[in-house]
C-alpha cells in the first residue's frame, strides 16, 4: 500500500512556541492532504484540506492562524501549530489520497503534540 | 444527531467468537464507504471498502445497506490480534469530504 510519513513522531514543547509538522507521500503524488486532530478516546476530526498550490480549507471551528497549512509540493504538506497551548496538545494526524482516482486515504503515522 | 455514528461498545469476545459492528449514516450524499482500524496511540489503517453487493476478506465480511443507510462488519473467529478500534468512515461527494465515525472497540479475549 502507499506509505506516507510524518516527522517529528512526538514532540513536547512550552506554552507559545510554534511547532511545525510535516506529512509526505512517499511514494506517490497527493494533490490533496488531509489533516486531523484526535483527542484520547475520541474520533478523527477533520481540521483542514490541503490542496497543493492553492490554500487550505478549514473546518469550521479551526482558526487558519494558528494552525498554518503548506501544501508546498505534491508530496509534502506542513501543519504549523503557533503559539501552541496546552488545550493543542494533541495526537494530529495527516493523510493523503493519491491522484490516481482512488477514495482511500492513506494516513501517516501521526505526531504527538504535548504542550508544558 | 451525528453524520456517522457507531456503537462504541466495548465489545468483549472470546476467541473464536463472531462479532459485527453497525454504522448508520444520515447524509444520503455519501458516497463510498470503509471501514478503518485503529490500535491504540497508531494511526488508522484501512481494513476494507465496503460496497452494495458486499465484499468479504478472509474473516472479515462487509456490507451496504443504501436504503437504510447502513453499513456493517462481521468478523468471524475472532483473534486476540483483531482486538482493536473500528472506525467506520464515509465519504461524502462535493468537495470530498471525509466523516470519521467515533468507533467501536473489540476486545478479544483467550
Amino acid at each position: 500500500g502507499a506509505v506516507v510519513s510524518q516527522h517529528p513522531s512526538r514532540v513536547i514543547c512550552k506554552s507559545g512556541t510554534s511547532v511545525k509538522i510535516e506529512c509526505r507521500s512517499l511514494d506517490f503524488q497527493a494533490t490533496t492532504m488531509f489533516w486531523y486532530r484526535q483527542f484520547p478516546k475520541k474520533s478523527l476530526m477533520l481540521m483542514a484540506t490541503s490542496n497543493e498550490g492553492s490554500k487550505a480549507t478549514y473546518e469550521q471551528g479551526v482558526e487558519k492562524d494558528k494552525f498554518l497549512i503548506n501544501h508546498a509540493s505534491l508530496t509534502l504538506s506542513t501543519l504549523t501549530v503557533t503559539s501552541a497551548h496546552p488545550e493543542d496538545s494533541s495526537f494530529y494526524i495527516c493523510s493523503a489520497r493519491a491522484d490516481r482516482g482512488e477514495e482511500t486515504q492513506y494516513f501517516g503515522p501521526g505526531t504527538r503534540l504535548l504542550v508544558l | 444527531r451525528k453524520e456517522v455514528e457507531q456503537d462504541p461498545g466495548p465489545f468483549n469476545v472470546p476467541e473464536g467468537a463472531t462479532v459485527a459492528f453497525n454504522c448508520t449514516y444520515s447524509n444520503s450524499a455519501s458516497q463510498s464507504f470503509f471501514w478503518y482500524r485503529q490500535d491504540c496511540r497508531k494511526e488508522p489503517k484501512l481494513l476494507m471498502s465496503v460496497y452494495s453487493s458486499g465484499n468479504e476478506d478472509g474473516r472479515f465480511t462487509a456490507q451496504l445497506n443504501r436504503a437504510s443507510q447502513y453499513i456493517s462488519l462481521l468478523i468471524r473467529d475472532s483473534k486476540l490480534s483483531d482486538s482493536a478500534t473500528y472506525l467506520c468512515v464515509v465519504n461524502r461527494t462535493g468537495g470530498f469530504k471525509t466523516i470519521f465515525g467515533a468507533g467501536t472497540r473489540l476486545f478479544v479475549k483467550a
